[in-house]
């Protein structure tokens, strides 16, 4: 098991320009979770999935911000028409049903700065 | 709704000192306490976690976590740290029996800061 990973680690971007995140989770984990973390700020949450279906989407994610977990398995987070508003640290976070914590388990996240 | 505040946004103290970091959530009937650890450019790293039983959790790397429900209060201490401590720590609040959502609300962070 080698963990939730993110690609790419580091996206910069004109803005206008669209971006594509990808997340692949730990592997038997069903849940997964994208946040937005800004400097100096805690990481804020931006959708879930349960398995192939999205669950809870936040405000913050507008009507330029989609995500897809097409198969239950990797999830991808398109950002359309970027604004420097947009740059930040996206991180993923998966876990499973089965755990009666709810702990997620994070990814090294993807740092995107709109220029 | 749910809201995590902790209140030192940076804790400078001495190598072997012992440290408190403190973590105050607004009141629900149950909660899931969690303690993270951010490195530089890195992603979040779960130091420990509180559903239910024994107030005192004990985690990862030396730390330890106290639930005080009265105070909805759940501070993270370690007796003696260390310079790789040097990290930002975030503590987080899931309630998915009261909201529904398994979603985690964070506070805006503590940087802890270890001095030679």
């Amino acid at each position: 098991d080698t963990g939730v990973s993110q690609n790419p680690r580091h996206k910069i971007t004109k803005r206008g320009q669209n971006v594509t995140f990808r997340c692949d989770p730990i592997s038997e984990h069903n849940r997964l979770y994208w946040y937005r973390q800004t400097l100096g700020q805690g990481p804020e949450f931006l959708t879930y999935f349960q398995n192939e279906a999205q669950l809870e989407k936040s405000r913050l994610l507008s009507d330029r911000f989609s995500a897809e977990r097409p198969k239950g398995s990797f999830s991808t987070l398109e950002i359309q028409r970027t604004e420097q508003g947009d740059s930040a640290m996206y991180l993923c976070a998966s876990g499973s049903t089965a755990s009666s914590y709810n702990e997620q388990f994070f990814g090294p996240g993807t740092r995107l700065t709109v220029l | 709704a749910q809201s995590v505040t902790q209140l030192d946004s940076q804790v400078p103290v001495f190598e072997e000192a012992p440290v408190e970091l403190r973590c105050n959530y607004s009141s629900s009937v149950s909660v899931y306490l969690f303690w993270y650890v951010q490195y530089p450019n890195q992603g979040l790293q779960l130091l420990l976690k509180y559903l239910s039983g024994s107030t005192l959790v004990k985690g990862i790397n030396g730390f330890e976590a106290e639930f005080n429900k009265s105070q909805t209060s759940f501070h993270l201490r370690k007796p003696s740290v260390h310079i790789s401590d040097t990290a930002e720590y975030f503590c987080a609040v899931s309630d998915p029996e009261t909201s529904g959502t398994y979603k985690y609300i964070f506070g805006t962070g503590t940087r802890l800061k270890v001095l030679a």
